[in-house]
């Protein structure tokens, strides 16, 4: 079974402009989460999407948003990018959300200048 | 809102010491989760705890979850190389579904 998938890998993107991560969960699974993670940092909650709806949502801006498709599918935008917006941003995957394992994304690595 | 605070946050070894990280939440939780984060990699499923007092054992890592369901903590036994990485804990709270992670500890292990 294809693991959890992730493009682009890496994205340089300048402040100001914005940017659309994807994420691919494992087949059969319906819930996807977004982290991001900063050198030093855990991981820090975005969103998690469920059945195309969102579940729950951390303490980042509105600038950050997401979505997810029909086919579980996600996707996450970030506007007006801002230097601190640089980080390692991973997509975990489980089959209903909840206390269930998840599986990570190898995740898209991104800098702003 | 809930917190998970895991402690230490580096830790150094000598190949053949024990290791172990601690993980603390501000609040009751339903379940804690470990995963291990190799250098360059991203987050794998350890385990997960979901009873009072709980300790399972996978070769030579064990992890408890305390009586009060709001701290547990990793022990590794005999550390290799290949224990390297950076350890977190990540727990739902009672009242919600999200997956609150701590903050990692990072184990280096010299030969």
């Amino acid at each position: 079974k294809a693991g959890v998938t992730q493009t682009p890998r890496y994205l340089i993107k300048t402040r100001g402009q914005q940017v659309t991560l994807s994420c691919s969960p494992i087949s059969g699974h319906r819930s996807v989460s977004w982290y991001q993670q900063t050198p030093g940092q855990g991981l820090q909650f975005l969103f998690e999407y469920f059945s195309e709806t969102q579940r729950n949502k951390g303490n980042f801006p509105g600038r950050f948003s997401g979505r997810q498709f029909s086919n579980s599918r996600s996707e996450m935008n970030v506007s007006t990018l801002e230097l601190g917006d640089s980080a390692l941003y991973l997509c975990a995957s489980s089959r209903s959300g909840g206390p269930t394992e998840q599986f990570f994304g190898p995740g898209t690595r991104l800098t702003v200048l | 809102g809930q917190q998970v605070m895991q402690i230490p946050q580096y830790q150094h070894v000598q190949e053949g010491e024990d290791f172990t990280t601690y993980c603390n939440s501000s609040t009751t939780l339903s379940n804690i989760q470990w995963y291990k984060q190799r250098p360059g990699g991203h987050p794998v499923f350890l385990i997960q705890l979901v009873k009072s007092g709980e300790v399972k054992k996978q070769k030579r890592l064990t992890f408890q979850f305390g009586e009060a369901k709001k701290n547990s903590s990793l022990h590794i036994t005999a550390t290799q190389t290949t224990d390297v990485g950076t350890y977190f804990c990540a727990g739902h709270s009672t009242s919600g579904s999200r997956l609150t992670f701590g903050e990692g500890t990072q184990l280096t292990v010299n030969p």
